[in-house]
């Protein structure tokens, strides 16, 4: 499974919508996209996975365009809270490559 | 529901000692993967199992080996300690058998290697 590609680090403020995109160009039929959120020192915490076109939970909405070479995740409303490492990845049956994610930071 | 948990949290080695990280996989998962993380780095793989069988590995040495037990649980067993094997040792269940298969993970051990 191949690394994605995705920004080092983003700042924001609280309250602000957070869009952070990710690159997937060795994605592969049978692969799903996957985000994950790590706090420091804790493993990474599932937020959200998706194929195609749009999934949105209750924490997040995840958007994928047809030929499925990138995706975005959306944050509504990020609180200080937020701010953690987001990993994109590609996943398939439980396998997967984490890459360095982005650190995103979350301002007052 | 019972999630991921890893023992011991924290533990201090010296260089060529061995150690045993212990793993109890989320209730009613049957795999188990372990991941090595180096500071301001992502999780690298190093192994996976299921039903007790080694189901995948990274680019690990030989003297990273592993176990899992009928109850699903695992443990990681690294000899020969390095330097560089100081990291935070995370363990991910999962449940084998779909492609959206999502693995939830403990809260990791970080070992400390002087």
């Amino acid at each position: 499974l191949a690394k994605t590609t995705q920004p080092i680090s983003m700042d924001s403020y609280e309250g602000q919508e957070v869009n952070i995109t990710c690159s997937h160009n060795n994605i592969a039929t049978n692969d799903y996209i996957t985000w994950y959120q790590q706090f420091p020192s804790q493993g990474p915490r599932f937020i959200i996975q998706g194929y195609k076109t749009k999934v949105t939970n209750e924490v997040a909405s995840l958007f994928i365009p047809a030929d499925r070479k990138s995706s975005t995740l959306s944050l509504p409303r990020v609180s200080l809270s937020d701010t953690a490492v987001y990993y994109c990845l590609d996943t398939n049956a439980g396998k997967s490559t984490f890459g360095d994610g982005t650190t995103l930071t979350v301002k007052p | 529901e019972t999630g991921v948990t890893q023992s011991p949290t924290h533990l201090i080695k010296t260089r060529g000692q061995q150690v045993t990280l212990r793993c109890s996989s989320q209730s009613g998962h049957n795999t188990v993967s372990w991941y090595q993380q180096a500071l301001g780095q992502g999780p690298q793989f190093i192994f996976q199992y299921y039903r007790e069988e080694e189901n995948g590995r990274g680019n690990f040495p030989p003297r990273f080996s592993g176990l899992q037990f009928p109850n699903y649980s695992s443990e990681l067993n690294v000899n020969a300690l390095e330097l560089d094997d100081s990291a935070l040792y995370l363990c991910a269940s999962s449940l084998a058998g779909v492609l959206t298969e999502t693995q939830y993970f403990g809260p990791g051990t970080r070992l400390t290697v002087l």
